[in-house]
């Protein structure tokens, strides 16, 4: 199966500052990725997404880069704000392209 | 829409109780999975539903049984629980296999 995982369990930044979260995935078959975002006491949340036939995606304040050569991929979220605390989780299709392979996540943490 | 429902949100049982955790989704999902959640372990699935109709084992399936009742509805029974099924349980669904997952709130499980 896929195995996606996180270069750091916890990330502290200053509010305004922009943040950059780590994922790192084994499987070169792979084509599809998705980040998650799971605030205290809540079920986690979709953010973003991205095929492999893309190297960048952005949404709101939030890009996906996608680095082939070395299976990484990252979520970059500009102007941090409080309300980006939370764990975030990347996701690939495990083999059989059933179901999603989850990293353990990585907390984001956002002083003012 | 409602997205993704589960009951109930909280629940303590003692060993060797048994109960069922109830999940429902009205977005049409074909796809249905439940994942636990432990601390730094991340999400793990328990069982999925491809399709109503079928059910499948997935990462940690021991101690616990599934039922997809319809299309809509995705059950999860503990038999007789144990106090390492003490986590947090999330019910999620998708169109279809590796893809974006939609997940409920979550119930919070203590086996005393």
């Amino acid at each position: 199966g896929e195995n996606v995982g996180l270069h750091l369990p916890t990330l502290s930044v200053q509010e305004g500052d922009n943040s950059i979260i780590n994922c790192a995935y084994s499987n070169s078959a792979s084509d599809y990725f998705i980040w998650y975002k799971q605030e205290s006491g809540k079920g986690p949340q979709f953010i973003i997404d991205i095929r492999s036939n893309m190297d960048k995606r952005q949404g709101q304040r939030v890009t996906v880069l996608l680095n082939k050569t070395v299976k990484h991929l990252s979520l970059q979220i500009a102007a941090t704000q409080p309300g980006d605390s939370a764990v975030y989780f990347c996701a690939g299709p495990n083999s059989g392209y059933s179901t999603l392979t989850f990293g353990k996540g990585t907390m984001l943490l956002v002083s003012p | 829409n409602a997205g993704v429902t589960q009951t109930p949100k909280f629940q303590v049982l003692k060993t060797g109780q048994s109960m069922t955790l109830q999940c429902a989704q009205d977005m049409n999902h074909n796809s249905m999975y439940w994942y636990r959640q432990d601390p730094g372990m991340g999400l793990r699935l328990i069982y999925y539903s491809a399709s109503e109709g079928t059910t499948d084992k997935g990462e940690v399936p021991n101690g616990y049984n599934v039922s997809r009742l319809n299309k809509r509805e995705f059950s999860l029974r503990l038999e007789s629980a144990a106090p390492s099924q003490t986590s947090v349980y999330f019910c999620a669904s998708s169109e279809e296999g590796a893809t974006i997952q939609f997940f409920g709130p979550g119930t919070r499980l203590t086996v005393l």
